[in-house]
C-alpha cells in the first residue's frame, strides 16, 4: 500500500528564512513523487516531481526536493522564503495511475 | 493553452437535495480525474476516466455519487441525494495519458457547502 505522511500540518518562517516541508512516504515499489501547491480558491499546480535519474529535482518558484530513499523521505526546500510562498503544499506519491496525496501543510510567511 | 474548466465554482444545497458539477479537460488529455477535498485533507480520488471508459472508481460512494464522461471530453460527477459530510471541494484534473509519472493538470475546482 502506499501513503505519504506530511509532518506539521503548519509552518512559519520568516520572510527570506529557509522554508522546509517534509514528506515521507512507503512504497512497496520504486515511487514516483509529486509536490503540488495549492493557493486559496484555486487549484493544485505541480511544483516539481521525481520519476527517475538525478535524486535532486528542481522545481518552479524556486524550490527543490531531494530524493532520498534510505530515509523514504522527499523534502521540499526553498532557500529564501518570499511572501507569495503563503499557500498549501501537498506532497503525493503513485501507484500505479493512482496518486495518493498526504494531508497537506500549510506555509504562512512572516513579514 | 486552455486549462482544466469546472463549474460552478461555489454551490449551497440542502441535504438531501442532488448537484452536478461540470469538468472541460485539457484538450487532447485523454485521462481525467475527479477528486473530493475536505476541509484540511489531501485531495482523495474518486473516479479515473480514460477517455470515456472508467478505470479506477474505487471510492467513489455508488448509492449517491455518480460520474459520466459519455464522449470521452468533458465529464460530469452528480450527487443524489447529498450529505452534510459532502460538503468540500470536488477537483477534476486530466492528464495526457494515466501513467503514473503524468503530470495532472487541476482545475479551481467547485466548493460545495450543505447545509
Amino acid at each position: 500500500a502506499q501513503s505519504v505522511t506530511q509532518l506539521g500540518s503548519h509552518v512559519s518562517v520568516s520572510e527570506g528564512a529557509l522554508v522546509l516541508l517534509r514528506c515521507n512516504y512507503s512504497s512497496s515499489v520504486p515511487p514516483y513523487l509529486f509536490w503540488y501547491v495549492q493557493y486559496p480558491n484555486q487549484g493544485l499546480q505541480l511544483l516539481l516531481k521525481y520519476t527517475t535519474g538525478a535524486t535532486l529535482v528542481k522545481g518552479i518558484n524556486g524550490f527543490e526536493a531531494e530524493f532520498k530513499k534510505s530515509e523514504t523521505s522527499f523534502h521540499l526546500t526553498k532557500p529564501s522564503a518570499h511572501m507569495s510562498d503563503a499557500a498549501e503544499y501537498f506532497c503525493a506519491v503513485t501507484h500505479g495511475n493512482q496518486f495518493y496525496f498526504g494531508t497537506g501543510t500549510s506555509l504562512t510567511v512572516i513579514p | 493553452e486552455a486549462g482544466v474548466a469546472q463549474s460552478p465554482r461555489y454551490k449551497i444545497i440542502e441535504k438531501r437535495q442532488s448537484v452536478a458539477f461540470w469538468c472541460n479537460p485539457i484538450s487532447g488529455h485523454a485521462t481525467l480525474y475527479w477528486y473530493q477535498q475536505i476541509l484540511g485533507q489531501g485531495p482523495k480520488l474518486l473516479i479515473q476516466f480514460q477517455n470515456n471508459g472508467v478505470v479506477d472508481d474505487s471510492q467513489l460512494p455508488k448509492d449517491r455519487f455518480s460520474a459520466e464522461r459519455l464522449k470521452g471530453v468533458d465529464s460530469t460527477l452528480k450527487i443524489q441525494p447529498a450529505k452534510l459530510e459532502d460538503s468540500a471541494v470536488y477537483l477534476c484534473a486530466s492528464s495526457l495519458e494515466p501513467s503514473g509519472y503524468n503530470e495532472q493538470f487541476f482545475g479551481p475546482g467547485t466548493r460545495l457547502t450543505v447545509l
